[in-house]
């Protein structure tokens, strides 16, 4: 099976722009999470997706947003960004939504640099 | 609330010896699972170990072994004979019931240095 991968690999922005990053869970995965990796602050979970739902969310103010398609890809969206936003995003996808204990898979990230 | 706590930032292990990275967590649910995440240079997260907090047997997975302790919320991961490429960030997690859908909590993570 292929993995979780995760376009673009690599983003360049200006502050005040907005962004959208793609993720495209293991086949048969139905549950999506996204996460914030910063030096300061590491991992930090932004929110979960299944069957096109949001479950779960982080802490992170309303211009991180997300949505999942019915194929299961998921895409998050950072409005006005700010130069804080600079951080490595990992997208990974779970097997089941029914139990949340199952292992994820991460994906290689997405690298985002806010000048 | 869950919280993980790595005390130690770095760790150094010779090639072919033993090195054991510690982890502490808290959570108040009864029901939730441990892993260890391996984060090499590339970045690509990587699960090495993984153990359900209902079970008393530690998990094991050829090199790699976890020291579960319960009662004391532990949860330290033991490498064997260390390899060139088991140097990466080793990261704790927890997930846990209830509403925690999705949700892996992490510690700040080990930078593991294996020397020659």
């Amino acid at each position: 099976k292929a993995g979780v991968t995760q376009t673009p690999r690599y983003l360049i922005k200006t502050r005040g722009q907005q962004v959208t990053l793609s993720c495209s869970p293991i086949s048969g995965h139905r549950s999506v999470s996204w996460y914030q990796q910063t030096p300061g602050q590491g991992l930090q979970f932004l929110f979960e997706y299944f069957s096109e739902t949001q479950r779960n969310k982080g802490n992170f103010p309303g211009r991180f947003s997300g949505r999942q398609f019915s194929n299961s890809r998921s895409e998050m969206n950072v409005s006005t960004l700010e130069l804080g936003d600079s951080a490595l995003y990992l997208c990974a996808s779970s097997s089941t939504g029914q139990n949340s204990y199952n292992e994820q898979f991460f994906g290689p990230g997405t690298r985002l640099t806010v000048l | 609330a869950q919280t993980v706590t790595q005390s130690q930032p770095e760790m150094s292990v010779q090639e072919a010896e033993t090195v054991t990275l510690s982890c502490t967590y808290d959570t108040s649910e009864s029901d939730y699972y441990l892993f260890w995440y391996k984060q090499p240079p590339s970045r690509q997260m990587i699960l090495v170990i993984r153990q359900e907090a209902y079970k008393q047997q530690n998990a094991t997975e050829n090199r790699f072994s976890v020291n579960f302790q319960k009662a004391a919320k532990s949860f330290s991961l033991k490498i064997s004979d260390s390899q060139l490429g088991d140097a990466a960030m080793y990261f704790c997690a927890v997930n846990a019931g209830g509403t925690s859908y999705g949700k892996l909590t992490f510690g700040q993570g080990t930078i593991l240095t294996v020397h020659p």
